[in-house]
């Protein structure tokens, strides 16, 4: 939608805990939703995505969520590791569906 | 596979100097996109071309700011003049189609500064 939530902007867990992030989006429509990784000084990398029609996708130790009724997907990232510390954007697509819009960032502190 | 390449990776300006970043996205891709991601924000999209038209640039300040793709291919983004509000990381990113469900790849970023 035209506005991405993204909560919390910080977190910080202890190495092998799970860290969730959560995005909340503005348009019903809106029908696939990305998760972006960045370290620091890097470009973003597709870590996983979601579209509508599932409610969950899982890779090894990330996974995402979707509630299309609460218009708000989470990732899951279970038994973190310090590689994991990064900061994580949501997106989610604009109303007319061409544009991706982000969330602000979700920065990981994984202490070792 | 070769990534997006950007140039150059750092520039430092005086304000109201001009400046251009360069992009090379992935080849094949048809769409473009170059984003602004200031220090602790989520990029925000400028301007996003399929081929060598521009499908949104509803966010970009063109009073300043012009991009342009004139082969469909490599596209330069350039500010003139600039401000000291314009210091962030310059993203470039491709996609093989136009869509909000197209995985986007990113370049390096060219990070500004300007003084």
């Amino acid at each position: 939608g035209e506005n991405v939530e993204q909560h919390p902007s910080t977190l910080s867990v202890q190495e092998g805990d799970s860290a969730v992030i959560k995005c909340t989006y503005s348009d019903s429509a809106s029908n696939y939703f990305p998760w972006y990784k960045q370290e620091l000084g890097k470009r973003p990398q597709l870590i996983i995505d979601i579209r509508s029609n599932v409610g969950e996708k899982k890779d090894q130790r990330i996974a995402v969520t979707l509630n299309k009724t609460a218009k708000h997907f989470s990732l899951h990232i279970t038994e973190t590791q310090p590689e994991d510390s990064a900061v994580y954007f949501c997106a989610a697509p604009d109303t007319g569906g061409f544009k991706t819009i982000f969330g602000a960032g979700t920065r990981l502190f994984v202490k070792a | 596979e070769a990534g997006v390449a950007q140039s150059p990776r750092y520039k430092i300006i005086e304000k109201r100097q001009s400046v251009a970043f360069w992009c090379n996205p992935i080849s094949g891709h048809a769409t473009l996109y170059w984003y602004q991601q200031i220090l602790g924000q989520g990029p925000k999209l400028l301007i996003q071309f399929q081929n060598n038209g521009v499908v949104d640039d509803s966010q970009l300040p063109k009073d300043r700011f012009s991009a342009e793709r004139l082969k469909g291919v490599d596209s330069t983004l350039k500010i003139q003049p600039a401000k000291l509000e314009d210091s962030a990381v310059y993203l470039c990113a491709s996609s093989l189609a136009t869509g909000s469900r197209e995985t986007q790849y990113f370049g390096p970023g060219t990070r500004l500064l300007v003084l």
